[in-house]
């Protein structure tokens, strides 16, 4: 079992939809949970931080992390073309350490 | 926000060669990055840890003497692809933690190096 698991797609959604994408993961120690956005042939770009268990809102995006599940989830609202990208979930037990990523999941928003 | 610069985007080289990468902390000291390989349609894969003024550590399977690692600066680290070879063809990606985050601070990713070896 791979410590961090995330469906790659793709997902298709038409523009204005609700995106929910997840993860799981084995390793109970983790405490930091990122998601990122990956353009092709690009870095991955930060999109949200959450430190342990809860929710986080910034904008169209909410991440919600359930360490009790080993769950998080990110979810978009309103989605646009423009979030059309990879999503990259990542993890970590301490500050400041090497993240554990999972696949990336493909999201392809038509208009 | 903080900013990593790596540097170059891209290069082809041939069998053979060395190439150098660079991965620059723009605003801030980063007293570690990271260096991480992409291949298409896969996660990104921690390759070493580079650690300011010591040496880098590095994960299972990967040869440090094929990957060299410098970090000289708290605001520099290179890698080096010695005698590169197809198989090394790759995206590299290099990321740092901001060392007056308060240790609670997110890691940035520069915008990674596509190494195509011929």
């Amino acid at each position: 079992q791979k410590e961090v698991e995330q469906d790659p797609g793709p997902l298709s959604v038409p523009e204005g939809a609700i995106v929910s994408l997840n993860c799981t993961y084995s390793n109970s120690a983790f405490q930091y949970f990122m998601w990122y956005r990956q353009y092709s042939r690009k870095g991955p770009e930060l999109l949200m931080y959450t430190y342990s268990s809860g929710n986080k809102e910034d904008g169209r995006f909410t991440a919600q992390v359930d360490k009790s599940s080993k769950y998080i989830s990110l979810f978009i609202r309103d989605s646009q073309p423009s979030d059309s990208a990879t999503y990259l979930c990542a993890m970590s037990g301490q500050a400041g350490t090497a993240l554990i990523f999972g696949k990336g999941t493909t999201l392809s928003v038509s208009s | 926000g903080a900013v990593v610069s790596q540097h170059p985007s891209r290069v082809i080289c041939k069998s053979g060669t060395s190439v150098k990468i660079e991965c620059r902390s723009l605003d801030f000291q980063a007293t570690t990055m990271f260096w991480y390989r992409q291949f298409p349609k896969q996660s990104l894969m921690l390759m070493a840890t580079s650690n300011e003024g010591s040496k880098a550590t590095y994960e299972q399977g990967v040869e440090k003497d094929k990957f060299l690692i410098n970090h000289a600066s708290l605001t520099l680290s290179t890698l080096t692809v010695t005698s590169a070879h197809p198989e090394d063809s790759s995206f590299y990606i290099c990321s740092a933690e901001d060392r007056d985050g308060g240790g609670n601070s997110p890691l940035h990713f520069g915008n990674g190096t596509r190494l195509t070896v011929t």
